[in-house]
């Protein structure tokens, strides 16, 4: 079973719009969950995470998301995106000893 | 501190070579992650090791493939013989999880290893 989806596969935006990049989880994981940035030919980057306490979350670059049990989702947002934000970006949950990737929304800045 | 090293960076091979990509991972992290990514299936857990032992190979395709980590700085996956669908980007991470679980640290990846088999 799928333990992650990411609804959106690719977001175009123009520069300095808000952006919201869709995940859910399944519900009968562990809510350990995580984004990942993955720039041009680069490895996987931590953004944010949510191990447990406050809902919304903020991380590196200006993102941040918020964990919502009641649909359980794990959104992540941008007020106001730059070009350099074109990127790929993966939500994981933590399952066990393992981390389970989404396939990734591409998100891709218009000047 | 250098990150995680992988090598090489691009490996174009012939169909039935043997292929060995190489790792080294963050000093002081004792998990360690293969991963392989393609358009079709995106990120695929491959196999991963703690304190240098395998724990889950389950991901690994086939018998073709075949991953060793001889010790806490080194790791290697081997293909042998190599086919066009092994190819890929294969991602190398390592993480520390100590006492309370590795899911409180974050993976740190290398910047891959782009395979080509023709």
């Amino acid at each position: 079973a799928q333990s992650v989806t990411q609804l959106d596969s690719q977001v175009p935006v123009f520069e300095e719009a808000p952006v919201e990049l869709r995940c859910n989880y399944s519900s009968s994981v562990s809510v350990y969950l995580f984004w990942y940035v993955q720039y041009p030919n680069q490895g996987l980057q931590l953004l944010l995470k949510y191990l447990s306490g406050s809902t919304l979350v903020k991380g590196i670059n200006g993102f941040e998301a918020e964990f919502n049990k009641s649909q359980t989702s794990f959104h992540l947002r941008k007020p106001s995106v730059h070009i350099s934000d074109t990127a790929e970006y993966f939500c994981a949950v933590v399952r066990g000893n393992q981390f389970y990737f989404g396939t990734g929304t591409s998100l891709t800045v218009i000047p | 501190d250098a990150g995680v090293i992988q090598s090489p960076r691009h490996e174009v091979t012939e169909m039935g070579q043997e292929v060995t990509l190489r790792c080294k991972p963050i000093s002081g992290h004792d998990y360690l992650f293969w991963y392989r990514q393609t358009m079709m299936r995106g990120l695929e857990l491959l196999i991963y090791f703690n304190n240098n032992v395998p724990i889950d190979d389950s991901g690994m395709p086939e018998d073709r493939f075949s991953a060793k980590m001889p010790n806490a700085s080194f790791s290697t996956l081997k293909i042998q013989p190599s086919e066009p669908r092994d190819s890929a980007v294969y991602f190398c991470a390592s993480s520390y999880g100590g006492q309370v679980g590795f899911y409180n640290s974050p993976l740190h990846f290398g910047n891959g290893t782009r395979l080509t088999v023709t």
